[in-house]
């Protein structure tokens, strides 16, 4: 099966640098998502990793260790709409298509 | 690009009634439609896997006599909730995913309220 961990919530101030975990447990690895969910809202896409190492996207990076089954997702010069849910997701080692997410880090950016 | 559109957007129905989601992929062929279910501050549970012109593969603890799906065309799924109690009342969200692609594209959700 697959298992994934999550910080269930974080805190930090406009402006500054915030690092969500995810950890993993997996029969197997096929790459690595994280999403963006804002209340209510469907789960938009952030970043995906399937190497070792960084990938950077603007104020977003994320991270990558897969002999760790560790991942982390970055977010510089925090604003107030970057309040949200961050969802860490894996996909499944047999069916390329299928996603297992986990539990989701609410993120609180207050002023 | 990958828009998916859901209808409809929130939905109320008594208890006992059948309530039909549509989840079309508006500028794209979806191959593989997703069907999610999230309760209130949780996270998104796979409910079911669905192949156009196909049966639909089900998670384990998903009654597929309950939650029917139907992938008619490479556009649309449709997800029915038959003899809705109240604690089906949650968040559903499909994602579609077409050939060539890694990502899956999500909807906007559609959330049901059973009474």
């Amino acid at each position: 099966g697959q298992n994934i961990d999550q910080p269930t919530e974080m805190t930090a101030t406009e402006g500054a640098i915030v690092q969500i975990n995810c950890t993993y447990q997996t029969s197997g690895f096929n790459g690595l998502f994280w999403y963006q969910q804002h209340a209510g809202e469907a789960p938009t896409f952030l970043s995906y990793n399937v190497l070792d190492g960084l990938e950077e996207k603007g104020r977003f990076s994320s991270f990558l260790s897969r002999s760790k089954g560790y991942s982390y997702l970055l977010l510089k010069e925090l604003q107030m709409k970057d309040s949200a849910s961050y969802l860490c997701a894996v996909r499944d080692p047999i069916n390329f298509n299928k996603f297992y997410f986990g539990s989701g880090t609410k993120l609180n950016v207050k002023p | 690009g990958a828009v998916v559109s859901q209808h409809p957007s929130w939905v109320i129905c008594k208890s006992g009634t059948s309530v039909k989601i549509e989840c079309r992929s508006l500028d794209f062929q979806a191959t593989t439609m997703f069907w999610y279910r999230q309760f209130p501050k949780q996270s998104l549970m796979l409910m079911a896997t669905s192949n156009e012109g196909s049966k639909a593969t089900y998670e384990q603890g998903v009654e597929k006599d309950k939650f029917l799906i139907n992938h008619a065309s490479l556009t649309l799924s449709t997800l029915t909730v038959t003899s809705a109690h109240p604690e089906d009342s949650s968040f559903y969200i499909c994602s579609a995913h077409t050939s060539g692609t890694y990502e899956q594209y999500f909807g906007p959700g559609t959330r049901l309220t059973v009474t």
